[in-house]
């Protein structure tokens, strides 16, 4: 299954490092999602990119800050992580359903394990 | 708030049939998705109710009682491949997914 892609697939960064996570869904979606999963816990809904506009999440530390150039792209810039924010992140795509009625069934990347020293 | 339970760990044997549930209080009901999780891999899609009933597909099954808030999904023959977590997702009266933390289920020879 290679409808979305996630790169780099691992990453160890130290606390000052800039570096950014990269996903590429080639489904046709026009909405986008990070999500971050840590062991026994729910997914943690990051951001959302719809018809090309962000849904903001207040909850998400600025440390993060996404970008999405095109409906088939989308990035994670990271800055001065701590070592909590050590997770698995995943990005998915859907199709926006026609009337304002929310998302189609979403469809996820294989994920960037995230490790900060 | 909003919660979706389901157990953290299951243990099956092969060949047996397992069930894995999951409750959900959610603010307003638009549909409950299945997701089939292996270790260090992507969630992949099985099933999606939004209707009560059973749904089948092949050794699969989904099952929803909106009016208990309850859903289950059923693995029959088990198979040693289907070790991997089991997510639950409700989709809520803004069609914003509500996700379980999930369930590991191990199988054994």
């Amino acid at each position: 299954e290679t409808g979305v892609t996630q790169t780099p697939r691992h990453l160890v960064m130290g606390m000052t490092n800039k570096k950014s996570l990269k996903c590429e869904q080639h489904l046709g979606h026009n909405a986008m999602y990070w999500y971050k999963q840590s062991a026994k816990k729910p997914l943690e809904l990051m951001f959302v990119y719809s018809l090309e506009e962000r849904v903001e999440n207040n909850s998400v530390p600025s440390r993060f800050s996404p970008e999405c150039p095109n409906s088939s792209h989308l990035f994670l810039h990271l800055h001065t992580l701590q070592p909590e924010d050590s997770a698995l992140y995943l990005c998915a795509s859907s199709q926006v359903i026609p009337g304002g009625q929310g998302t189609d069934t979403q469809y996820f990347g294989p994920g960037t394990r995230l490790t900060v020293l | 708030g909003q919660n979706i339970d389901q157990p953290t760990e299951m243990t099956a044997t092969e060949g047996a049939i397992v069930q894995i549930n999951c409750t959900y209080q959610t603010s307003g009901f638009n549909g409950l998705f299945w997701y089939q999780q292996h270790a260090g891999e992507a969630p992949t899609f099985l099933s999606y109710n939004v209707l009560d009933g059973l749904e089948e597909k092949g050794r699969f099954s989904s099952f929803l009682s909106r009016s208990k808030g309850y859903s289950y999904l059923l693995l029959k023959e088990l198979q040693m491949k289907d070790s991997a977590s089991y997510l639950c997702a409700v989709r809520d009266s803004n069609y914003q997914l509500i996700w379980g933390a999930g369930t590991k289920l191990i199988i054994k020879p």
